[in-house]
């Protein structure tokens, strides 16, 4: 079965920390793996990663794929109070017109 | 920005009646979804659509529910005969294909 598992499932930091989402995925068929962030109703797109060690880079926002390993990072540097929400990680199978979505890390920055 | 969108945001129904959800994808998108999030639970892919047919459906794409493109524009997911726990967050989505799959803001349904 076609499994992500996200960590931690929930993270309390203060205003200007750093924090690291995890993505770790299983499944059959890997295509891409994506990074969304859910605020309040609809999942907004990030990232989109298809190839290893590649960064990619969003303002303070960045993620990183390890396909080896199968895993992908999500890096939000010098938090702020909008950064409050739940972060997403879908990964796309090949042949599939599917995503398949970890449960969510529900992120929360206080001030 | 183009953007996915859905109506109603929000539907109350009683258990046994039929409900349609309404979607207009981005306009020159090829590919077509529908997930749900049950609250507190992970979004899950029920259905996509291209060229005018089912390409894939999950397990909790049964009979109960189907999928039409009755226009141009227009996506629609019918549920023939709601039940309790047909109650959640049902999001449309497109996307070009082998590209970013956009999600609409969700149409909210409560079956009571």
């Amino acid at each position: 079965e076609d499994k992500v598992v996200q960590s931690p499932l929930s993270l309390v930091v203060h205003e200007g920390d750093t924090v690291t989402l995890n993505c770790s995925y299983e499944v059959t068929n890997f295509r891409s793996l994506l990074w969304y962030k859910q605020e309040k109703k609809a999942p907004t797109f990030l990232f989109m990663l298809t190839s290893s060690g590649i960064e990619k880079k969003s303002g303070r926002l960045s993620s990183i794929l390890d396909k080896k390993e199968l895993f992908s990072i999500l890096n939000i540097t010098a938090t702020q109070t909008g950064d409050s929400a739940v972060y997403l990680c879908a990964v796309e199978l090949q042949g599939a017109q599917k995503l398949v979505f970890g449960q969510g890390t529900r992120l929360t920055i206080n001030p | 920005e183009p953007e996915v969108t859905q109506t109603p945001s929000h539907q109350v129904t009683q258990m046994g009646q039929e409900v349609i959800l309404r979607c207009v994808p981005i306009s020159n998108h090829l590919y077509f979804y529908w997930y749900r999030q049950i609250l507190g639970q992970k979004v899950e892919f029920l259905v996509s659509f291209y060229n005018n047919e089912i390409s894939e459906k999950s397990e909790i794409f049964d009979d109960q529910f189907s999928v039409e493109r009755p226009d141009g524009s227009n996506f629609t997911l019918k549920i023939r005969s709601t039940k309790l726990e047909d109650s959640a967050m049902y999001f449309c989505a497109s996307s070009l294909g082998g590209n970013t799959i956009y999600f609409g803001e969700g149409s909210w349904l409560t079956v009571v």
